[in-house]
């Protein structure tokens, strides 16, 4: 199974900010995603990284928000820009591996809590 | 695009007693459907998953059942242990992109 590392794994930030959050995965992927969990809720997905080229993003998400990286088949950045409240959430990176399509596995999470 | 609805929110069992915790789909399209379980302060993993040309799939005390035509399937538990208590989300997968439930939280009592 993929071994998929996560930083930071918590962080406190001000309203306005921005902040980016990396995801290494210990072997080369086709399919890697982005998720968000709100406090008890479910995983919504946010968009889904692309290794070369832009970002595709879900309804109700825009790159200006949430910009993403995949410069190789191994890792991704997504930044939480201009953070309000409102995006205090956990964010999961996750992946399939193997192929394009089977079971997720996802990193530990990024709780971010914004003030 | 697909959406899975997931009843219920909430279940409560005594140890022993069996679980069901069922899911819809809209995307006939869909053809990967995975339970994960996720425990308090940790990540989803997958506990079993089924695909579109199977109805029916065991591993252990943990089944899941899939009707094609009514769009739905279902994930059962059997002889639940403490152990079991988390909370669990189906999901339903179309190229590559899975869409999850809510979430059913199940608390096994011992």
């Amino acid at each position: 199974s993929a071994v998929i590392s996560q930083k930071p794994s918590r962080d406190i930030c001000q309203r306005g900010t921005s902040l980016t959050i990396q995801c290494q995965v210990d072997s080369q992927v086709t399919m890697m995603f982005w998720y968000r969990q709100q406090p008890g809720q479910s995983l919504t997905l946010i968009a889904t990284a692309n290794q070369g080229s832009e970002a595709t993003y879900e309804s109700g998400f825009v790159i200006d928000k949430f910009p993403i990286s995949r410069p190789n088949l191994t890792f991704s950045t997504l930044t939480v820009s201009n953070m309000s409240p409102e995006d205090s959430s956990i964010y999961l990176c996750s992946v399939v591996q193997g192929g394009r399509t089977g079971e997720l596995f996802f990193g530990e999470g990024s709780r971010l809590t914004v003030l | 695009g697909e959406n899975v609805e997931q009843h219920p929110s909430t279940l409560s069992v005594q140890e022993g007693d069996s679980a069901v915790i069922k899911c819809t789909y809209s995307d006939s399209a869909s053809n990967y459907f995975p339970w994960y379980k996720q425990e308090l302060g940790k990540r989803p993993q997958l506990i079993i998953d089924i695909r579109s040309n199977v109805g029916e799939k065991k591993d252990q005390r943990i089944a899941v059942t899939l009707n094609k035509t009514a769009k739905h399937f279902s994930l059962h538990i059997t002889e639940t242990q403490p152990e079991d208590s988390a909370v669990y989300f189906c999901a339903g997968e179309h190229a590559g992109k899975s869409t999850f439930g809510d979430g059913t939280t199940l608390t096994v009592k011992p």
